[in-house]
């Protein structure tokens, strides 16, 4: 059974741009979870999205948006990126949901480094 | 908002030793998972726990699911090199899908072999 999958794993922004990842889910897993880790705040919850519908939403600003297809692959976009927004973006999947059991499948991420 | 306390943030132990982290907050949890990050990868979770007062091993791990729900534990017995990386505790306070799950900020193991 293939694991999450995330693209891209690095990628270099400047400020004021905007980027988007890719997060592919575990075959039959219906939500996907989307976090920001920093070195000194841990992982922060920024969404979930359950059968195409954003289902529970973290307190991060609007410019983090996120979207879920019928595939149950997720994308996530940031946009007029900051120097704070320098961060690994983990996405974790489940089939039915982080506030349901809290087991999750992480992928590796994408460290994204905002200049 | 609700937080976890986790402690302690790192530990340098040598090959052998034994590993005691723990993670405490002001609310009570349903479920306490514990997750644990390589360098370069995601969260793999460890343990998983469901009822207060739960004692689950998983191999050289060993986790607790404090008696006032307010806590958790996570031993590691006889530690190896690659027991190296980022413990992550997790609470949850179950609400069917709006169920909200919080990480503490880590515990990061550093093993001398």
């Amino acid at each position: 059974k293939a694991g999450v999958t995330q693209t891209p794993r690095y990628l270099i922004k400047t400020r004021g741009q905007q980027v988007t990842l890719s997060c592919s889910p575990i075959s039959g897993h219906r939500s996907v979870s989307w976090y920001q880790q920093t070195p000194g705040q841990g992982l922060q919850f920024l969404f979930e999205y359950f059968s195409e519908t954003q289902r529970n939403k973290g307190n991060f600003p609007g410019r983090f948006s996120g979207r879920q297809f019928s595939n149950s692959r997720s994308e996530m976009n940031v946009s007029t990126l900051e120097l704070g927004d320098s961060a690994l973006y983990l996405c974790a999947s489940s089939y039915r949901g982080q506030g349901n059991t809290g087991e999750l499948f992480f992928g590796e991420g994408s460290r994204l480094t905002v200049l | 908002g609700q937080q976890l306390n986790q402690s302690p943030q790192s530990m340098f132990i040598q090959e052998g030793e034994d590993v005691s982290m723990n993670c405490t907050s002001s609310s009570i949890f349903n479920t306490w998972l514990w997750y644990k990050q390589d360098p370069g990868e995601g969260p793999v979770l460890l343990i998983a726990l469901y009822k207060a007062g739960e004692l689950t091993s998983n191999g050289r791990l060993t986790a607790q699911f404090g008696i006032t729900r307010k806590d958790s534990f996570l031993n590691i017995s006889a530690s190896i090199p690659s027991d190296v990386g980022i413990y992550f505790c997790a609470g949850l306070n179950y609400g069917g899908s709006q169920g909200n799950l919080i990480f503490g900020k880590g515990t990061k193991l550093s093993v001398k072999p």
